[in-house]
């Protein structure tokens, strides 16, 4: 069974450009969560869908910030325009039922450097 | 609002050697705790993790925590050290205080553990 991937692995912009993130979590998961991880600091949560709904957005830094899950199934994270302090890796993760304690499963996670 | 503390951002230890990755977390709600891996040029990948019952958790690879209420802590350790546990741990907490998001994690900083000959 297929892990959840991300892509690109790794993309460089220059300040002010746009980027586009994909995620396909796992088959059937209908969560689906983006985090990351800045330079130095710890992983953050950004938002979390509930198949094509956006349960919780509580921490997205700003609205240069776009995600999309259209049909429930793969999500888009834009960044537009980008700025320096948007590097870092972003992780995509999915799971599935929407209860505590489960477990969430991230992918590799996609490496953004802004110059 | 949760959050987790992870004592030593490195811990170096040989080969062999015991080892004992410190995490300590505040939450207002009985927790629901985790320990993650990262290996070099890979993605987060779950220890092992405490939601009810048995304090003693017993993870992959050999590791295992034990949750203790009343020093708030989650530490995580293995008897012998092997080479291939060299990585970044991540301690984590799942937020839930009664709203709808269940799965959203508060992380702690990360340690990296280094395991020499």
């Amino acid at each position: 069974e297929a892990g959840v991937t991300q892509f690109p692995s790794h993309s460089v912009i220059e300040k002010g450009q746009t980027v586009t993130l994909r995620c396909d979590p796992i088959s059937g998961h209908d969560n689906l969560y983006w985090y990351r991880r800045v330079m130095g600091k710890e992983i953050k949560f950004l938002l979390h869908f509930v198949k094509e709904s956006k349960q919780d957005e509580s921490g997205m830094p700003n609205n240069r910030f776009l995600a999309e899950r259209t049909g429930g199934t793969y999500s888009t994270l834009k960044v537009q325009p980008a700025e320096l302090e948007d590097s870092g890796v972003y992780f995509c993760a999915s799971s599935p039922r929407t209860r505590p304690g489960n477990t969430i499963y991230f992918g590799e996670g996609s490496w953004l450097t802004v110059v | 609002a949760q959050s987790v503390t992870q004592l030593g951002s490195h811990v170096s230890v040989s080969e062999g050697a015991l080892v004992l990755l410190r995490c300590n977390y505040s939450s207002s709600v009985p927790p629901y705790l985790f320990w993650y891996v990262q290996y070099p040029n890979q993605g987060l990948q779950l220890l092992l993790k405490y939601t009810t019952g048995a304090t003693l958790v017993k993870g992959i690879n050999g590791f295992e925590a034990e949750f203790k209420k009343s020093e708030t802590s989650f530490h995580l350790t293995k008897p012998s050290a092997h080479m291939s546990d060299a990585a970044e741990y991540f301690c984590a907490v799942s937020d839930y205080a009664g709203g709808t998001s269940y799965g959203k994690l508060t992380f702690g900083q990360g340690t990296i553990l280094t395991v020499h000959p």
